[in-house]
């Protein structure tokens, strides 16, 4: 079943905005991460945030965890064309990572030109 | 270097036949998983390998599916008797070992069933 819930469900914006995608999950965690697919084919990881962090960032990207609110936050500054793709959050419940990564619906971003 | 490869890419077949996706994951990662993302379900876990330890098989959608890492590299997963709702990307990822949680995904396998 999807634990997690990323919205929106899709998200348009203009070349040069800043994009905000938000997750929710139901139970406790390891680690939360962030994956990019394009064209419906490979993903390609993004960002990892342990439990016990609150922010982190890599390049023009910037995640944040709310425990408390079972919640997290991607932010994509300055976006670029190349960044039109779905987005999806995934958590790891821990366990050696013997139960997988568990995934949301994802969120649909195009960047127009 | 070489991340994780699927082969075939696609694969069409006709309902009731078996098909046999394979996976080779990147050298050195002891952990490998399978996944499926379909239209309806979104991407779920099937089924989870550790070096040569025998898999959880529960994740499993039904007895019609099963898996086998031989070596503790190459993955196989096998359908039998498909049905059009196995239709789907069935996605591989391998993982380092357990100090490393981040997963490395293959390009995917697109199944067609008709």
């Amino acid at each position: 079943s999807q634990q997690g819930e990323e919205d929106p469900q899709a998200l348009s914006i203009q070349e040069g905005e800043n994009a905000t995608m938000n997750c929710s999950y139901k139970t406790s965690i390891n680690n939360l991460q962030w994956y990019r697919q394009n064209s419906g084919r490979g993903l390609v990881h993004l960002i990892l945030i342990r439990s016990n962090e609150r922010e982190k960032h890599s390049g023009r990207l910037r995640v944040t965890l709310d425990t408390s609110k079972k919640s997290s936050s991607l932010l994509i500054t300055a976006s670029r064309a190349a960044d039109t793709a779905s987005y999806f959050c995934a958590t790891d419940g821990g366990g050696g990572g013997a139960d997988g990564l568990t995934f949301g619906k994802g969120t649909h971003l195009i960047i127009q030109p | 270097g070489a991340g994780v490869s699927q082969s075939p890419s696609n694969k069409v077949t006709e309902k009731g036949k078996d098909v046999e996706l394979r996976c080779d994951p990147i050298s050195g990662h002891t952990a490998l998983y399978w996944y499926r993302q379909s239209l309806g379900q979104g991407l779920e876990f099937l089924i989870y390998f550790q070096g040569n330890s025998a898999p959880d098989k529960s994740g499993l959608p039904s007895d019609r599916f099963s898996a086998e890492r031989t070596g503790g590299s190459v993955s196989t997963l096998t359908i039998q008797r498909t049905q059009q709702e196995d239709s789907a990307v069935y996605l591989c990822a391998s993982r380092p070992g357990r100090s490393t949680d981040t997963q490395y995904f293959g390009p995917g396998t697109r199944l067609t069933v008709l």
